[in-house]
């Protein structure tokens, strides 16, 4: 299957500081890209879309002046949690809907998540 | 919006009995249906999907239904290992809308007694 590479596994960092995630889709374009909050024993709660060349839809009451996303490629989505607080301490994952050749439209494939970890 | 409900929230059965997960979903529209298998501290990785033209896939041990009369679709896994023990989530879409996105069930802890 296809793979999406998500960098840091895990990060830790004092509260007020900014934290970049990057998902990287590694062997196919990625013309759309998904951010996704997991809390603990919870399902994913989509925080954001993102389409390659475009700004990024948010869902409701998530803050886009707080969780800035970057499509800048078909193959790289970055999520950047800006000013830092504990209470964004969560499991952040993406993922990554490509046409792949031999597959059907549309296959979305997850991430391993980054754990950020705010003190 | 789509909504999907899933049950049980856990569930325990001993090595070699099978499983069975169920789901639910409201909007009519929704064509496309994936189980993901998600391990502690790693991300969802897809164990079998169906399409709303079939009613039955299977792939080994892993078995899906969909009813779409009934709008509910059932996760199968046959013959259970420890190593099936994880938390499986379903999930409902229109997939071949550009830019249409997953709806989770809550998810299900599956443990599987040696």
């Amino acid at each position: 299957g296809a793979v999406v590479s998500q960098h840091p596994s895990r990060v830790i960092c004092k509260s007020g500081t900014s934290v970049k995630i990057e998902c990287r889709s590694l062997d196919f374009q990625a013309t759309t890209m998904f951010w996704y909050r997991q809390f603990p024993k919870k399902s994913l709660m989509l925080m954001a879309t993102s389409n390659e060349g475009s700004k990024a839809t948010y869902e409701q009451g998530v803050e886009k002046d707080k969780f800035l996303i970057n499509h800048a490629s078909l193959t790289l989505s970055t999520l950047t949690v800006t000013s830092a607080h504990p209470e964004d301490s969560s499991f952040y994952i993406c993922s990554a809907r490509g046409q792949l050749s031999g597959r059907g439209i549309g296959e979305l494939f997850f991430g391993e998540g980054s754990r950020l970890t705010v003190l | 919006g789509e909504n999907v409900e899933q049950h049980p929230s856990t569930l325990s059965v001993q090595e070699g009995d099978s499983a069975v997960i169920k789901c639910t979903y409201s909007d009519s529209a929704s064509n496309y249906f994936p189980w993901y298998k998600q391990e502690l501290g790693k991300g969802p990785q897809l164990i079998i999907d169906i399409r709303s033209n079939v009613g039955e896939k299977k792939d080994q041990r892993i078995a899906v239904t969909l009813n779409k009369t009934a709008k509910h679709f059932s996760l199968h896994i046959t013959e259970t290992q420890p190593e099936d023990s994880a938390v499986y989530f379903c999930a409902a879409s229109i997939k071949e809308t550009s830019g249409s996105r997953l709806t989770f069930g809550e998810g299900t802890q599956l443990t599987v007694n040696p």
